[in-house]
């Protein structure tokens, strides 16, 4: 079945550093990727997609590139800020069902000033 | 426009007792997911509903678990009796149909904790 495995955390950095999550997916056929974020006492928001292979998803500075090959999807960011502080979560939908999401066990980051 | 909301924010409840949550999608939306985080696990796809018909209901864990969307607007989901796993944080999502750029947006959760 579809699968998301995400970067184990939590993820500490300083401000200003770069960021790397991890995430590599398993699925039939070709879905679209996400990353959503959880900041602290909020809901999820979506924070970035892409629904083909070799699509680059960008928002707030942060990027991922749809990589078919390597069956990945990671979330990078060249300078993080101390309200990036959050919980980030790799996502995957599958076939003809958008909203039916399979997740990756998200990855908490925390930026120090 | 509003979001997606859900009541209540936080609930504490016994085991055994029961707990309603509520979710009122985005107006518009006719498609409306449940979806639960337990114990700092992955999100996990509970169900679907188009409209007030169940799309999609293969992840539902038991059948203490109940899902309404009656006139197809807000939806419920009753935890009855509850347990401690059941103890997470529930989020409603909803969509248009088809998704717009393949977007669902979520609410901010409902907090369960059974004890």
């Amino acid at each position: 079945g579809n699968s998301v495995t995400q970067m184990e955390g939590p993820v500490t950095l300083s401000e200003e550093a770069f960021l790397t999550i991890n995430c590599t997916y398993t699925a039939t056929g070709y879905p679209s990727l996400f990353w959503y974020v959880q900041y602290p006492g909020e809901g999820l928001q979506l924070l970035l997609k892409a629904t083909k292979a070799d699509d680059k998803g960008s928002n707030k500075g942060f990027e991922a590139t749809y990589r078919k090959e390597t069956t990945s999807f990671h979330l990078e960011k060249g300078s993080v800020q101390v309200s990036d502080s959050a919980v980030y979560f790799c996502a995957q939908s599958g076939g003809t069902s958008y909203g039916k999401l399979t997740f990756g066990q998200g990855t908490i980051l925390t930026v120090h000033p | 426009e509003a979001g997606v909301t859900q009541f209540p924010s936080h609930s504490v409840i016994e085991k055994g007792q029961t707990v309603t949550l509520r979710c009122d999608p985005i107006s518009g939306h006719d498609n409306l997911y449940w979806y639960r985080r337990v114990m700092g696990k992955e999100i996990k796809f509970l169900l679907h509903f188009v409209k007030e018909s169940k799309q999609d209901e293969s992840g539902m864990p038991n059948n203490r678990f109940l899902a309404e969307r009656t006139g197809g607007t807000y939806s419920t989901l009753k935890v009855q009796p509850a347990e401690l796993e059941d103890s997470g944080v529930y989020f409603c999502a909803s969509s248009q149909s088809p998704p717009i750029g393949n977007t669902i947006y979520f609410g901010e959760g409902s907090w369960l904790t059974v004890v």
